[in-house]
């Protein structure tokens, strides 16, 4: 199984900041990877797929990039309701796996 | 608006067989070229991807659960289920149905990443 590792496991930032969760596989998936984004209590949202192309409705400010084993999810101008866990996953080999998640917390 | 929706038991005794089902409403189950998958996430852990089916009724399962699963497609009920026998509390979790849409690339569209999820149903297995 391919698997996917999340840094940092948590952050907290101020309103406004720039924040970069990275993905790495642990083999080279080319650009199939995808990023939800997880509330307490809620299903995942699926926020972008091929590393860096959005879910239609996915606002401008989550940018992701990568390819190949190192994969980036950027939020331009962290928001309040931008809380949660994010997880990145892999869809180049099965079975499909995930991330350990990222929690992110405004301060 | 494509929305997916979890119903089954929210407690399954030891050694039983958990049964869950997913309707879906805005789309069907046999329109497009979707997988339709199941995922769950235990208590405190990360997401697994339990296995899909296809309109065809193709299936993929994730070996680590392959021996105790099934999924089936019910066309006339724009449904799809999941069959998991022999549970353990280690199958206490949140189950999700999703969608899963074709990703093209190099002229194949062999790739396949979730788009829409149900609201997750908890199933606990007492120990």
């Amino acid at each position: 199984d391919i698997q996917m590792t999340q840094s940092p496991s948590s952050l907290s930032a101020s309103v406004g900041d720039r924040v970069t969760i990275t993905c790495r596989a642990s083999q080279g998936i080319r650009n199939y990877v995808a990023w939800f984004q997880q509330k307490p209590g809620k299903p995942p949202q699926s926020l972008m797929y091929a590393a860096s192309s959005l879910l239609s409705g996915v606002p401008s400010k989550f940018s992701g990039k990568g390819s190949g084993t190192d994969f980036t999810l950027t939020i331009s101008s962290l928001q309040p309701e931008d809380f949660g866990t994010y997880y990145c996953q892999q869809y180049h080999s099965f079975p499909w796996t995930f991330g350990p998640g990222t929690k992110v917390e405004i301060e | 608006q494509v929305q997916l929706q979890e119903s089954g038991p929210g407690l399954v005794k030891p050694s039983e067989t958990l049964s869950l089902t997913c309707t879906l409403s805005g789309a069907s189950v046999t329109s497009g070229s979707y997988y339709w998958s199941w995922i769950r996430q235990a208590p405190g852990k990360e997401l697994e991807w339990i296995g899909y089916i296809h309109k065809s009724g193709s299936t993929n399962y994730n070996p680590s659960l392959k021996s105790r699963v099934t999924i089936l497609i019910e066309t006339s009920m724009n449904q799809f289920s999941l069959k998991v026998t022999s549970v353990t509390a280690a199958d206490t979790a949140i189950y999700y149905c999703t969608r899963s849409r074709p990703y093209c690339s190099d002229g194949s569209c062999d790739w396949y990443f979730f788009d829409y999820w149900g609201q997750g149903t908890l199933v606990t297995v007492p120990s």
